[in-house]
């Protein structure tokens, strides 16, 4: 069965702080992994999507990389500040499992004034 | 403005009590689906649709029907509700068979 995980479930840092956010996967056969935001009360907003034929996606202080011979992704997050504070998930479909997207149980942000 | 519309918002019902939860999109989007979202469990795809009349089942589908009969719309429909479909729900929809845009959700509450 396929599973996601993120770490860490919870973060806090100081406003200004470079963060890194880690998300694993159990079989490197994917088509496409995507990050996503949920504020509180809100649905998802979709962040970056990567495709499996890429190796990282960059909107602006955001920075999503792609490893997958070793099952993970990292989103990058630069000069973090209050307004980035939420839970970030990540998803991924997977090749043989139809449109299907598993999603980790994500990383709540919090980025202190 | 990108929309993805659920209705309601929120629901307390009783076992038994069939339910309808509305999802409405005005991006002409040919993918729509559904999630439900439970503490320790994250997001869990229940029933997706990559067109009109055309739909499949996600994750865990047992208890749900959807249907599909025009672009914009796919309700998600609970015939006899349980206490083990208390949840939050969402829909989206997305180009590329992707979810892209979410509703902001329903709280649904099963007695």
């Amino acid at each position: 069965k396929q599973e996601v995980t993120q770490i860490p479930a919870a973060l806090s840092v100081p406003e200004g702080e470079n963060l890194v956010l880690n998300c694993s996967f159990t079989d490197s056969a994917i088509y496409n992994l995507q990050w996503f935001r949920q504020d509180p009360g809100k649905g998802l907003t979709s962040l970056l999507l990567i495709q499996s034929s890429q190796r990282e996606q960059t909107s602006g202080r955001l920075n999503a990389s792609l490893d997958k011979s070793s099952g993970r992704s990292t989103l990058y997050i630069a000069a973090s500040q209050p307004g980035d504070s939420a839970t970030y998930l990540c998803a991924v479909r997977f090749d043989n499992y139809g449109q299907n997207f598993v999603f980790g149980p994500g990383t709540r942000l919090s980025v202190l004034p | 403005e990108a929309q993805v519309t659920q209705n309601p918002r929120y629901l307390i019902t009783v076992t038994g009590k069939k339910l309808t939860v509305t999802c409405s999109q005005n991006m002409n989007h040919e993918y729509m689906s559904w999630y439900r979202q439970d503490p320790g469990l994250g997001l869990r795809q229940i029933y997706y649709s990559m067109n009109v009349e055309v739909t499949d089942k996600g994750d865990v589908p047992e208890g749900y029907k959807v249907s599909r009969k025009e672009k914009r719309n796919f309700p998600l429909i609970l015939e006899s509700p349980s206490p083990n479909q208390t949840s939050l729900y969402f829909c989206a929809t997305g180009s590329s068979s992707q979810p892209q845009h979410f509703g902001d959700g329903t709280r649904l509450s099963i007695l």
